[in-house]
């Protein structure tokens, strides 16, 4: 049963365009929502995170809108440059932890 | 302040075996999570621990198993490991508040032959 879904596996986008993540939840009551980004060989780094009161938060060239009605958020980067090409995990914060999508592989090519 | 830190980074272990992996969190935190990646399945959440406590545990079997010692510091343990146990394993630490952020360390790399 998979709570949180990141239905693209990868993502390609040219340099200096836009890239927008998107992730799916089911449960209603999950309050706060997190994006995290991984390179090769290396723990996930946060990025960006939001409230359910919000449907907004921005944060130099990340922003991440959340859609409750639709239990659906987005994770939008402008302009997009070479080094944002890694993987990307939303998450859902649950009864005290966190629950990840399987991620999505941004390439940001020249 | 140091980032969380894991030991060891690359292991090799034989089926059968049993192996125990380390984490150190950041400096103040006393939350420690476990999560197990693999190739198109996310992050898998293993268990947390609070002060010395088992706090939440994921769908994993008994041969996962972990603790947490006084100083926070944390340690997971795989015992009868079986080829499918071959993943990444990623510790994450936080701060006990209002905002769930986790910082992960650089996570081992669990190779089984």
């Amino acid at each position: 049963d998979q709570q949180v879904k990141q239905n693209s596996p990868s993502l390609s986008v040219q340099e200096g365009r836009i890239s927008i993540l998107n992730c799916d939840y089911t449960n209603s009551m999950f309050d706060y929502f997190l994006w995290y980004k991984k390179y090769p060989a290396e723990g996930p780094t946060f990025l960006i995170s939001i409230s359910s009161i919000k449907d907004k938060n921005e944060d130099g060239r990340f922003t991440v809108f959340l859609n409750k009605s639709a239990k659906h958020l987005s994770l939008h980067i402008v302009p997009s440059q070479p080094g944002d090409s890694a993987v990307y995990f939303c998450a859902a914060a649950g009864t005290d932890k966190l629950i990840f999508g399987t991620g999505t592989r941004l390439q940001v090519f020249p | 302040k140091a980032g969380v830190t894991q030991t060891p980074r690359y292991l090799i272990k034989t089926r059968g075996q049993q192996v125990t992996l380390s984490c150190s969190p950041i400096s103040g935190h006393r939350s420690v999570s476990w999560y197990q990646q693999t190739p198109g399945q996310g992050l898998q959440f293993l268990f947390e621990y609070f002060s010395e406590t088992q706090r939440n545990k994921g769908n994993f079997p008994g041969r996962f198993s972990g603790r947490q010692f006084s100083n926070s510091r944390s340690e997971m343990n795989v015992s009868t490991l079986e080829l499918g146990d071959s993943a990444l394993y990623l510790c994450a630490s936080s701060l006990v508040g209002d905002s769930p952020e986790q910082y992960f360390g650089p996570g081992t790399r669990l190779t089984v032959t």
